[in-house]
């Protein structure tokens, strides 16, 4: 059974940082693509990064892009998300989500999420 | 980037009825198209991908279709669990996208 468990969130100061984790088990984490996915309080779903199996490609949305850095150990099947020079608008819950197929853009398997608070 | 519109923003339907959400693309997607059902305090589930390929384990009485820039979703009859959000997700290019969602609610 695959399970993704999301840790590291937490209420941080504007301008601050924050990393998230994502551990993963139950897939052979290094033959799938990994993303992470947000959630705004009673807003909707809106992507944020991806990285390929091997780590080597990555992608980000346009509200993230230099601030936010994507990276996974196939070691320790853990995916992170280093998050710096936060904003109020970065508020949300965070998911980890598993590509359906090795280069699949969509998401089969999604962790329970983590809360991010960005406020002084 | 490519933008995604749902419509209706929101829905009320009794159990039993057919229910049709539809998505629209800012371009072409081909058939990269992709629908998850959100409940309350949980995370997204993954309904259909490809447009109209059901993902494994979801029930038969949801379906999808369209390809280039319309698509819906269809419940051919409403089940007490399926009253949640559900979402539209544009898979044919970077940056991904998901539709504003629709609500479907208990008439």
């Amino acid at each position: 059974e695959v399970q993704l468990l999301e840790s590291g969130g937490g209420l941080v100061q504007p301008g601050g940082s924050l990393r998230l984790s994502c551990a993963a088990s139950g897939f052979t984490f290094n033959k799938y693509a990994m993303n992470w996915v947000r959630q705004a309080p009673g807003k909707g779903l809106e992507w944020v990064s991806r990285i390929s199996g091997g780590g080597a490609g990555t992608n980000y949305a346009d509200s993230v892009k230099g601030r936010f850095t994507i990276s996974r150990d196939n070691s320790k099947n853990t995916m992170s998300l280093q998050m710096n020079s936060l904003r109020a608008d970065d508020t949300a819950v965070y998911y980890c989500a598993k590509a359906r197929d090795y280069d699949a853009w969509h998401f089969d398997s999604w962790g329970q999420g983590t809360l991010v608070t960005v406020s002084s | 980037d490519i933008q995604m519109t749902q419509s209706p923003s929101s829905l009320s339907a009794s159990v039993g009825d057919r229910v049709t959400v539809t998505c629209r693309a800012g371009q072409s997607i081909t058939t990269n198209l992709n629908w998850y059902q959100q409940k309350p305090g949980k995370a997204p589930k993954l309904l259909i991908y490809a447009a109209s390929t059901l993902q494994s384990g979801v029930p038969s009485r949801f379906s999808g279709s369209g390809s280039g820039t319309d698509f819906a979703l269809t419940i051919s009859s409403l089940q007490p669990e399926d009253f949640a959000t559900y979402y539209c997700q544009q898979s044919y290019s970077a940056p991904l996208a998901f539709g504003g969602g629709t609500k479907v609610e208990i008439k």
